[in-house]
């Protein structure tokens, strides 16, 4: 049984530039989100996916930020005109068809984005 | 807005030691979950808690969830090296499927 794997595990960008990360959620899982987490803090919520559809956006989601899960599997989180303050590991987790109030998410092991 | 204080924020201990850490917020929650990170890797789920004084055990690991649901504890017996890393509670509310995370605990346990 493979859980979330995502791609690529690193990436260092220059300032200005577009970057866009893979997450393959496990299979089945019909949820999957976006997590955000910079140095000495917790995972920060981005984006959620029921299936193909975007159901909650962030505020901390900027107009430079898309995320897309075209076919209800796998999901892209793109960057565009990259900052600085946009260096961050980026998570991704899914989770099974389920209640809210009983939320096991799982998480992938991350890309680590540097923009210099 | 739903925070989630977890202390103490840094922890470090001997090889053998017990400790206690703890996930405390003014909001009621429908479940935690407690998580732990390793650096350079995603958070690994731990536990889930969802019933007002809910008690859970996981090998030398023991859960428990607040009375109320607005706070958590995680207490380790006899710690090993291999507990080090971030220890993480998350939660999440009503019909809402976002998790909120606290800031974690950084665990390192020295041999």
């Amino acid at each position: 049984d493979t859980g979330v794997s995502q791609d690529p595990r690193h990436k260092i960008t220059k300032r200005g530039q577009n970057v866009t990360f893979r997450c393959d959620p496990i299979s089945e899982h019909n949820r999957l989100y976006w997590y955000r987490q910079t140095l000495g803090q917790g995972p920060e919520f981005l984006t959620y996916f029921q299936n193909e559809a975007q159901l909650e956006k962030s505020r901390l989601l900027s107009d430079r930020f898309s995320a897309e899960r075209p076919k209800g599997s796998f999901s892209t989180l793109e960057i565009q005109r990259t900052e600085q303050g946009d260096s961050a590991m980026y998570l991704c987790a899914s989770s099974p068809p389920g209640l809210a109030f009983y939320n096991e998410q799982f998480f992938g092991p991350g890309t680590r984005l540097t923009v210099l | 807005t739903q925070l989630l204080e977890q202390s103490p924020q840094f922890l470090s201990i001997q090889e053998g030691e017990n400790l206690t850490v703890y996930c405390n917020s003014s909001s009621v929650f429908s479940s935690l979950q407690w998580y732990r990170q390793e650096p350079g890797e995603g958070p690994v789920l731990l536990v889930t808690v969802v019933t007002g004084g809910e008690v859970k055990k996981l090998k030398r690991l023991t859960f428990q969830f607040g009375d109320a649901r607005k706070d958590s504890s995680l207490h380790i017996t006899a710690a090993q090296p291999g507990d080090t890393g971030l220890y993480l509670c998350a939660a999440s509310g009503g019909s809402n499927y976002k998790l909120t995370f606290g800031k974690g605990t950084l665990l390192t346990v020295n041999p």
